[in-house]
């Protein structure tokens, strides 16, 4: 069965420290990898996603996340966080038989100044 | 280009009513997905159309239903609303080319209160 794990509810870090949001996953095939962020009330941003090529992918507001196969792991980090960053992350994955998202949990992330 | 709009943002309703909500698309976006996002159940996936036709479908009872115009646009319908329906909707459109690739871009959502 496909699924994406999440496995930190929440992830506390201080302003101008690094960051980093790990995602799972367990896919058949190839997977196809999104980030996306939700503020409060809002519907969900896409900020990146891994297809192919470079495992290192550069997305929306200074995030990237890195793509490990051996790991099969997809961790959203940003070098430096930023108040605004604090927000639920979510992590989906898709892959060639199955082309339906499947949807982590959530983490919450909060910056504190 | 506009994004994904949701009408209304905000619904109240009470037990046993019906609720139907609308999702505009982005402009050349064919595929519309709807999910149900609650604190205790995360984002669970409702069910996705394409060029009008149903073409995925989560887990969710009869009493929701959904369709798909000519234009794209979509409605999804609750019938004999529960306590439990209370949550965000939200719809999400992309290109639907049938590619597993495709990003997903959400809509703000409609906040449903059953009361």
């Amino acid at each position: 069965a496909q699924s994406v794990a999440q496995p930190e509810d929440q992830v506390n870090v201080a302003e101008g420290n690094p960051l980093t949001v790990k995602c799972t996953y367990s896919v058949s095939g190839n997977p196809y990898l999104f980030w996306y962020v939700q503020y409060p009330n809002r519907g969900l941003q896409f900020l990146l996603k891994y297809i192919t090529g470079d495992n290192l992918v550069k997305g929306s507001y200074g995030f990237e996340a890195e793509f490990n196969k051996s790991q099969t792991s997809f961790h959203l980090k940003k070098p430096s966080a930023l108040v605004s960053d604090s927000a639920l992350y979510f992590c989906a994955v898709s892959g060639d038989s199955n082309y339906q998202l499947i949807w982590g949990a959530g983490t919450k992330l909060i910056i504190k100044p | 280009k506009a994004g994904v709009t949701q009408t209304p943002r905000y619904l109240i309703k009470t037990r046993g009513q019906q609720v139907t909500l609308s999702c505009s698309p982005i402009s050349g976006h064919r595929s519309v997905s709807w999910y149900q996002q609650t604190p205790g159940q995360g984002l669970q996936f409702l069910f996705e159309y394409f060029s009008e036709t149903q073409r995925n479908k989560g887990n969710f009872p009869g009493r929701f239903s959904g369709r798909q115009f000519s234009n794209s646009r979509s409605e999804m319908n609750v019938s004999t609303l529960e306590l439990g329906d209370s949550a965000l909707y939200l719809c999400a459109s992309s290109q639907g080319g049938g590619k597993n690739t495709d990003t997903q871009y959400f809509g703000p959502g409609t906040r449903l209160t059953v009361l």
